[in-house]
């Protein structure tokens, strides 16, 4: 089975403009989950979908989106960019909710300059 | 809320030597515990899980026992190759309704010397 794919795999963008990252999850998986790194915060939730609704939400501000469609791929945006957004945004997908693991995919790498 | 507490590092030893990554947690219910390891570059994989108290998970080597009554789930390996430095994540996911994210530790860099 093809594993998680995220895309673009790095992203330069300007202070104020916005962002939309793809995630295509592994065959079969229904959970999209999103994080962000960086090295001072570490990893961070960002929110999870399962079946097209988004069941939970991290403490991020409203710049913050996402969705899932119906084939389970998944995107999310982020608007008016801040130098602070910078970090390796990472997409996650798992069968079900509780209880089973998360798979990673690459992350793609946003610089704001 | 759910947390993880994770032993700091870096974490440097010569290889084929005991390793240990001390791992506690905070939850409610019945959390799912894994750890993930991350080579430069690249996302998280998935080392191994545990699913319930007294579950030991195993892959490549390492081990790591669930342990209800001290809340922790610690990483061990019995000797540890050059190939084994990256960063160690512990992390849980939440077993209540609304709350199935997962909850990472800091990491823990682990660099093996030859």
């Amino acid at each position: 089975k093809a594993g998680v794919t995220q895309t673009p795999r790095y992203l330069i963008k300007t202070r104020g403009q916005q962002v939309t990252l793809s995630c295509s999850p592994i065959s079969g998986h229904r959970s999209v989950s999103w994080y962000q790194q960086t090295p001072g915060q570490g990893l961070q939730f960002l929110f999870e979908y399962f079946s097209e609704t988004q069941r939970n939400k991290g403490n991020f501000p409203g710049r913050f989106s996402g969705r899932q469609f119906s084939n389970s791929r998944s995107e999310m945006n982020v608007s008016t960019l801040e130098l602070g957004d910078s970090a390796l945004y990472l997409c996650a997908s798992s069968v079900d909710l509780r209880g089973y693991e998360q798979y990673f995919g690459p992350g793609t790498r946003l610089t704001v300059t | 809320g759910d947390s993880v507490t994770q032993m700091e590092g870096p974490v440097t030893l010569s290889e084929e030597a005991f390793l240990t990554i001390n791992c506690t947690y905070t939850a409610t219910g019945y959390p799912s515990l894994f750890w993930y390891v991350q080579y430069p570059g690249e996302g998280l994989q998935l080392l191994l899980k545990a699913t319930k108290a007294d579950d030991k998970g195993s892959n490549k080597g390492f081990e790591a026992t669930y342990r209800k009554e001290t809340t922790s789930f610690h990483l061990e390996k019995g000797s540890v190759q050059v190939s084994d430095s990256a960063v160690y994540f512990c992390a849980l996911r939440g077993s209540n309704f609304g709350n199935e994210k997962l909850t990472f530790g800091t990491g823990t860099r682990l660099t093996i010397i030859p």
